[in-house]
Parts: structure tokens; C-alpha cells; sequence
């Protein structure tokens, strides 16, 4: 069975940091663009950043470029977001998403929380 | 970036309603849409994409359709278990973007 499972999420005070994971399963890990979405309490879906399955692009959204870092580890089928200088519109949860099919999201974790405030 | 504008952000419908959803994007963008449906608590699930294309083991009452800037997610008799929110998004650019979503209420 293909999934996605994120971990890492929690409870942190403003301008501090946190290591997100995302540990992919039962499929070829290293062939696929990998993405993070954000979903604040009670709002939409947001794009936060990509990794290329080449290893040549990595994107961010405005809102968190030079404060969020997307990597990946191959050998370990394992996708990561450092975030640091976190801020209270940062709190939401993150979820990892794969285009496996194409360019749609068609295989999503099931998130993780995080909580920035004092 | 691209924009996405969905209307109406929620409406009210019954049991066997046909029930239509809208997505403008603010630039063309061929036909690089999906569709996603998402229950509380729960990731979204994909529903519909490149504009018209129905996932594996969504049932066929979804269709969607469009091309350029206006797409549209039709539910042609809605069921209890498709009261949820709903979200556009374009592929278009590599960067996704996500319009601001819309909930089916009873």
C-alpha cells in the first residue's frame, strides 16, 4: 500500500524551530516530485514548498522562503521541512503530497500539527 | 503567481441536488486543474484532473470541466456522503496554487 506518514508536528513558542518528516511507503520514493501543504485551523489549502525528484529544484511559497527548508533523503524514502523563526500564522497542519499519477496530488499523509504560541 | 477564485465559498443543498462548483483562474492555464474533496480532520482526497478526468475509484457522479480560466466540478445528485469541501488547484506552473475552497452544506 502506497502512504505517507508526517511526524515532527508540535507545540513551539514564536521565532523557535522544528524538523518535519514525511516517511513514504510502497512506492519508488526517489522518482517523484514531493510537495508540503499547509491547512491553517479552519482555512483553505496552501502550497508551502517542492523537491524535484531530480534533486535540481526545490520551490518555496513567499510566506516562508529564508525561513523553511525542504530536503530529502532517498536512501531513508524520507522527505523533511526544517522551519525555523516560526511564527503564530505559521500554526497549521502539514501535510506531505505526491504526484505519483502526474501533476494532481493524488497521495496525501495524514498530517501533522503544529502549534506556534507561547 | 496564478490565482484561483471559487464561487460560491459555501452553499446549502439536499440529498439528490445537482449541485455545481466554480474555479476562475486569473491567467489561462490549458487545462492543468484538479479537484479535491476534503472532510474534517481528514487530507484531501483527489477527485477530478486535468480538468475532466475522473480518479480511479471516484464515482461518476463527479465530473468537471473547462479550459483557459473558468473549470467547473458538477455533482449531478449529491449524496450524504459528499457533504464536504471542496478545492481547485492548477498544475500549470510548477508551483501548485489552491483556490479558497467551497463547502457543501446540508
Amino acid at each position: 500500500e502506497m502512504q505517507l506518514v508526517e511526524s515532527g508536528g508540535g507545540l513551539v513558542q514564536p521565532g523557535g524551530s522544528l524538523r518535519l518528516s514525511c516517511e513514504a511507503s510502497g512506492f519508488s520514493f526517489g522518482s517523484y516530485w514531493m510537495h508540503w501543504v499547509r491547512q491553517a485551523p479552519g482555512q483553505g489549502l496552501v502550497w508551502v514548498s517542492l523537491f524535484s525528484s531530480d534533486g535540481f529544484t526545490t520551490t518555496y511559497a513567499d510566506s516562508v522562503r529564508g525561513r523553511f527548508t525542504i530536503s530529502r533523503d532517498n536512501a531513508k524514502n524520507t522527505l523533511y521541512l526544517d522551519m525555523h523563526s516560526l511564527r503564530s500564522d505559521d500554526t497549521a497542519v502539514y501535510y506531505c503530497a505526491s504526484q505519483l499519477g502526474g501533476d494532481a496530488f493524488d497521495l496525501w499523509g495524514h498530517g501533522t500539527l503544529v502549534t506556534v504560541s507561547t | 503567481d496564478i490565482q484561483l477564485t471559487q464561487s460560491p465559498s459555501s452553499l446549502s443543498a439536499s440529498v439528490g441536488d445537482r449541485v455545481t462548483v466554480t474555479c476562475r483562474a486569473s491567467q489561462s492555464i490549458s487545462t492543468y486543474v484538479s479537484w479535491y474533496q476534503q472532510k474534517p480532520g481528514k487530507p484531501p482526497r483527489l477527485l477530478i484532473y486535468a480538468a475532466s478526468i475522473l480518479q480511479s475509484g471516484v464515482p461518476s457522479r463527479f465530473t468537471g470541466s473547462g479550459s483557459g480560466t473558468d473549470f467547473t466540478l458538477t455533482i449531478t445528485s449529491l449524496q450524504p456522503d459528499d457533504f464536504a469541501t471542496y478545492y481547485c488547484q492548477q498544475s500549470y506552473l510548477f508551483y501548485p496554487t489552491f483556490g479558497g475552497g467551497t463547502k457543501v452544506e446540508i
